[in-house]
């Protein structure tokens, strides 16, 4: 599996954008570049994902370099709410593995006032 | 629309001694996954589920750990005998289908603690 590296962990004030960084040199053409977040005493929950184009939801924006090797989680408002440890995954769609979600360290984001 | 749910939420175990977690995934979800974080380390995948049979149970760290999902509805985990390194936190998930652009749902989790 492709790997991916991330800050160990960043600081954002409340109201302000915060973008999370994600390298992934080694990523293939087939690569799904998907976010996922982890609450305090949660299960992880699905933010975004892309392939190549940049996306946004209601959650958040994803910016994809135009090489891939890199990728950007924005958040664009952070709220206390949004404090959690961020994980960028790879997931390959023509392998066996697109099932399962490999995590990392990920971020931990921390919001204050 | 009930997310997925896990039972349950704690459950402390001499070593030695069996458990069993149990999750029912969101309704209508053929795939169901199990994770688990055990300490200091990162999420790590141990099964998934299409339906009633295994699709990929690559991550099972040895035969201690028995997953079953008989209907295709809710997956038990059962961990016997269990070991002072079980100690963890297991989460499943559930999704519609299996392709890389499908979201995975989490439930809480199921702490474990093997004393």
């Amino acid at each position: 599996d492709a790997k991916t590296t991330q800050p160990n962990s960043m600081e954002s004030n409340e109201e302000e954008p915060v973008h999370l960084p994600c390298n992934h040199s080694t990523i293939s053409g087939t690569d799904y570049i998907h976010w996922y977040r982890q609450l305090p005493s949660q299960g992880p929950e699905y933010v975004i994902h892309g392939l190549t184009s940049n996306v946004n939801n209601r959650m958040a924006s994803l910016a994809i370099a135009e090489d891939r090797k890199s990728s950007t989680l924005i958040l664009h408002r952070a709220t206390l709410r949004d404090a959690a440890v961020y994980y960028c995954i790879l997931r390959d769609q023509f392998t066996g593995t697109a099932s399962k979600l490999t995590f990392g360290t990920g971020t931990r984001l921390q919001v204050t006032l | 629309e009930a997310g997925v749910t896990q039972f349950p939420s704690h459950s402390v175990i001499e070593k030695g001694q069996t458990v069993t977690l149990r999750c029912d995934p969101i309704s209508g979800h053929d795939n169901l996954y199990w994770y688990r974080r055990v300490m200091g380390k990162e999420i790590k995948f141990l099964l998934h589920f299409v339906k009633e049979s295994k699709q990929d149970e690559s991550g099972m760290p040895n035969n201690r750990f028995l997953a079953e999902r008989t209907g295709g509805t809710y997956s038990t985990l059962k961990v016997q005998p269990a070991e002072l390194e079980d100690s963890g936190v297991y989460f499943c998930a559930s999704s519609l289908q299996w392709a890389a652009t499908d979201t995975q749902y989490f439930g809480p989790g199921t702490r474990l603690t093997v004393l």
